[in-house]
């Protein structure tokens, strides 16, 4: 089955800065690749994804690439404000299955 | 949100009780899951229906047992939980596709979450 591994556990940013959370897949059957933020008490909510006929994406400040090559792919955050500090997981959705990586615990300082 | 929604909220049982867990979505997908969040571990994958018929039991222990009677309601049933089954339940849908010899699934919406508590 698919195995998704994601780093690092834990990211601290200074307000403005940018952050980046990436994960790796084992499977190269898997062609949807979602993120999710899941803030404390509440449940995880897309907030983007991209599927494997696409490099890139983008909406706003949040953008997610991907290397089918290497299998990985990775989210980055510009201009980090305090109301993006959340629990960020990846997913890779392989047979129509969907397997979360651990989780990314962020904190934006203000 | 109300897309997809679970009851009871929080549920405090002893190892002894027999209790169930609903989900119910309101957006015509045909795809539901179960899983169970517990403390600083991933999302793990407890069951999977697809049009209605499971298609995935990730090695759960039978204590947990589903139901899904339809595409729009999935079903946990608890009975002589531990208390390490403590922890959030979360049931997610989303719409699966199938053709060409592919298949792949849309996004997944996830529901509130039930807090459980095994005393």
């Amino acid at each position: 089955g698919e195995n998704v591994e994601q780093h690092p556990s834990t990211l601290s940013v200074q307000e403005g800065d940018s952050a980046v959370i990436k994960c790796t897949y084992s499977d190269s059957a898997s062609n949807y690749f979602p993120w999710y933020k899941q803030e404390l008490g509440k449940r995880p909510q897309l907030i983007i994804d991209i599927r494997s006929n696409v490099g890139e994406k983008k909406d706003q400040r949040i953008a997610v690439t991907l290397n089918k090559t290497a299998k990985h792919f990775s989210l980055h955050i510009t201009e980090t404000q305090p109301e993006d500090s959340a629990v960020y997981f990846c997913a890779a959705s392989s047979r129509n299955q969907f397997y979360f990586g651990t989780g990314t615990s962020l904190t934006v300082i203000p | 949100e109300t897309g997809v929604t679970q009851t009871p909220r929080h549920l405090v049982m002893g190892m002894t009780n027999k209790k169930s867990l609903k989900c119910e979505q309101h957006l015509g997908h045909n795809a539901m899951y179960w899983y169970k969040q517990s403390a600083k571990k991933p999302l793990e994958l407890m069951f999977v229906y697809n049009f209605k018929e499971q298609t995935e039991n990730n090695s759960v222990p039978s204590r947990f047992s589903p139901e899904c009677p339809n595409s729009s309601h999935l079903f946990l049933h608890l009975h002589t939980l531990q208390p390490e089954d403590s922890a959030l339940y979360l049931c997610a849908s989303s719409q699966d596709f199938v053709g060409g010899g592919a298949s792949f699934s849309d996004t997944q919406y996830f529901g509130p979450g039930t807090r459980l508590t095994v005393l």
